[in-house]
C-alpha cells in the first residue's frame, strides 16, 4: 500500500510560469517531509524539507506547502526555469523507534519547463 | 561537501554471476541504503543499514545481500544475477543523530542483466 503518492506522472510547464508538483500521504504519524530532485542518470540530490509543526518553507524559487488536515504537500517553482527539468521525487519519514532515518519516497513526478 | 560514490556507472552482467557493487561515503555517517530505481516505480528500498555489522531489510530484499564491514563502505551482492534485476541502483547515506533526516545520494549504477 502507498503511503506516499505522487499522482501525477508528468507535468509540462511554460518557462517563466509556477509549477506546482503534488504529494499525498496516509500515514499521519510521518512527522518530516522532503523533496529531491534527479536528472537522468545521476543521483537524487536534496532540494527542501517541512517539518509537520510547519505549514511553509521556503528556499529561494522553491516553497514547500504543509496541509496535515488534508494530508498534502506541494512544492512550487516561481519561476520555472529550464534547468528544472528533472524528476522530482517526494519523501517522507517519521521520528519513531527502529524507522528513524528511513524515507518513504513517492513514485515522482517528471517536470518539463518548455523555453 | 558530502560524497558517495559508487564503484560503477555502467555495469553489464550475464545471468546467474554473482555481482558486487560497492559504495563508499566519507562523512562519517552511520546511516547507509540501497535503493532500485525503475521507471513508474520510484526509489524502492532493498536494504539499509543503521551501524557496522548491521543490516535490515527493506521492501525488496529478496534476490539481494548486503554487507557493511566498515563503517564508511556499505556492499550489495546479487548473489544470482536474474533479467529482472537490471536497474538503475542507488546508495545513500545519511547521519544517524535524532531529527537528521536527509539522505545523500551517489550517482547511481546503471545495471542491465543479459
Amino acid at each position: 500500500d502507498q503511503q506516499v503518492k505522487q499522482n501525477s506522472p508528468s507535468l509540462s510547464v511554460q518557462e517563466g510560469r509556477i509549477s506546482i508538483l503534488n504529494c499525498d500521504y496516509t500515514n499521519s504519524m510521518f512527522d518530516y517531509f522532503l523533496w529531491y530532485k534527479k536528472y537522468p542518470a545521476e543521483g537524487p540530490t536534496f532540494l527542501i524539507s517541512i517539518s509537520s509543526i510547519k505549514d511553509k518553507n521556503e528556499d529561494g524559487r522553491f516553497t514547500v506547502f504543509l496541509n496535515k488536515s488534508a494530508k498534502h504537500l506541494s512544492l512550487h517553482i516561481v519561476p520555472s526555469q529550464p534547468g528544472d527539468s528533472a524528476v522530482y521525487f517526494c519523501a517522507a519519514t517519521m521520528n519513531y523507534g527502529g524507522s528513524q532515518g528511513n524515507l518513504i519516497f513517492g513514485k515522482g513526478t517528471k517536470l518539463s519547463v518548455k523555453p | 561537501d558530502v560524497k558517495v560514490t559508487q564503484s560503477s556507472r555502467y555495469l553489464v552482467k550475464r545471468t546467474g554471476e554473482k555481482v558486487f557493487l560497492e559504495c563508499v561515503q566519507d562523512m562519517d555517517h552511520e546511516n547507509m541504503f540501497w535503493y532500485r530505481q525503475d521507471p513508474g516505480l520510484g526509489l524502492r528500498l532493498i536494504y539499509f543499514s543503521y551501524d557496522v555489522k548491521m543490516k535490515e531489510k527493506g521492501d525488496i530484499p529478496e534476490g539481494y545481500s548486503v554487507s557493511r564491514e566498515k563503517k564508511e563502505r556499505f556492499s550489495l551482492i546479487l548473489e544470482s544475477a536474474s533479467t529482472n534485476q537490471t536497474s538503475m541502483y542507488l546508495c545513500a547515506s545519511s547521519y544517524g543523530w535524532t531529527g537528521a533526516y536527509e539522505q545523500y545520494f551517489g550517482p547511481g549504477t546503471r545495471l542491465t542483466v543479459t
